[in-house]
């Protein structure tokens, strides 16, 4: 079954450690988004993927990097975890092209450092 | 740059209800236009899209949207709602010139009292 997946689904770390949250789809889609929610609060993006090789920075300013090597997946790293980074980290994908696409969401990160 | 207003932030009601969540976006060319539901533990869902033609819509579980586009609004509707509508939705929008993100707005935490 085609899908998005988000691992791990719940983390708690300690200050200075460098993590990795992963996300992978099963769809092919070609674009790919990562959010960050505070409880009871919007979504901001805070990076996004055209395709393969290909990132930019969203709105949201993220101290988080991306990477997209190959299509299905598209991992985001913090070298160095702050408390600051306490949050849930929604992983999205969609298909390209000017109609409305709807965006598919895995099931999030939700990141405590402690 | 692209925004999305949701002007409430939590609405309770009681079951058989009417429900209007509005939603205003700020960007005022070619857009197309979502909600999206997440009940509660689980990831975000598609409710409904528009992209182009009838200006109403209708999506699952019995809401509809209508986009009025010169009040630059999509607001969600649904004529009698249920406890198990009880969940937080949010408004989001795609527009060409901002690159195709998706932009989401702030959300509304809907409570139905049984």
């Amino acid at each position: 079954e085609a899908d998005i997946y988000q691992t791990p689904r719940y983390l708690v770390i300690g200050t200075g450690k460098k993590i990795t949250l992963e996300c992978s789809q099963t769809m092919g889609h070609d674009k790919m988004y990562w959010y960050q929610q505070d409880p009871g609060m919007e979504l901001h993006l805070i990076h996004y993927s055209y395709g393969v090789n290909s990132t930019e920075k969203g709105d949201l300013s993220s101290e988080s990097t991306v990477s997209r090597i190959r299509t299905e997946h598209f991992p985001l790293t913090l070298e160095s975890a702050r408390p600051s980074h306490t949050s849930q980290y929604l992983c999205a994908s969609s298909e390209p092209g000017q109609g409305a696409t709807e965006a598919f969401f895995g099931q999030g990160t939700r990141l405590t450092v402690v | 740059a692209q925004s999305v207003s949701q002007h409430n932030h939590h609405v309770i009601l009681s079951e058989a209800a009417s429900l209007e969540l509005g939603c205003n976006y700020s960007y005022g060319g070619t857009v197309n236009l979502f909600w999206y539901v997440q009940y509660p533990g689980q990831h975000l869902q598609l409710l409904l899209k528009y992209f182009s033609g009838d200006p109403l819509v209708k999506g699952i579980k019995g809401f509809e949207a209508e986009f009025i586009k010169s009040k630059f609004s999509f607001n969600l509707r649904k004529p009698s709602v249920q406890w198990s509508d009880t969940a937080e939705y949010f408004c989001a929008v795609i527009t060409k010139a901002a690159g195709n993100k998706l932009t989401f707005g702030g959300g509304t935490r809907v409570l139905v009292k049984p």
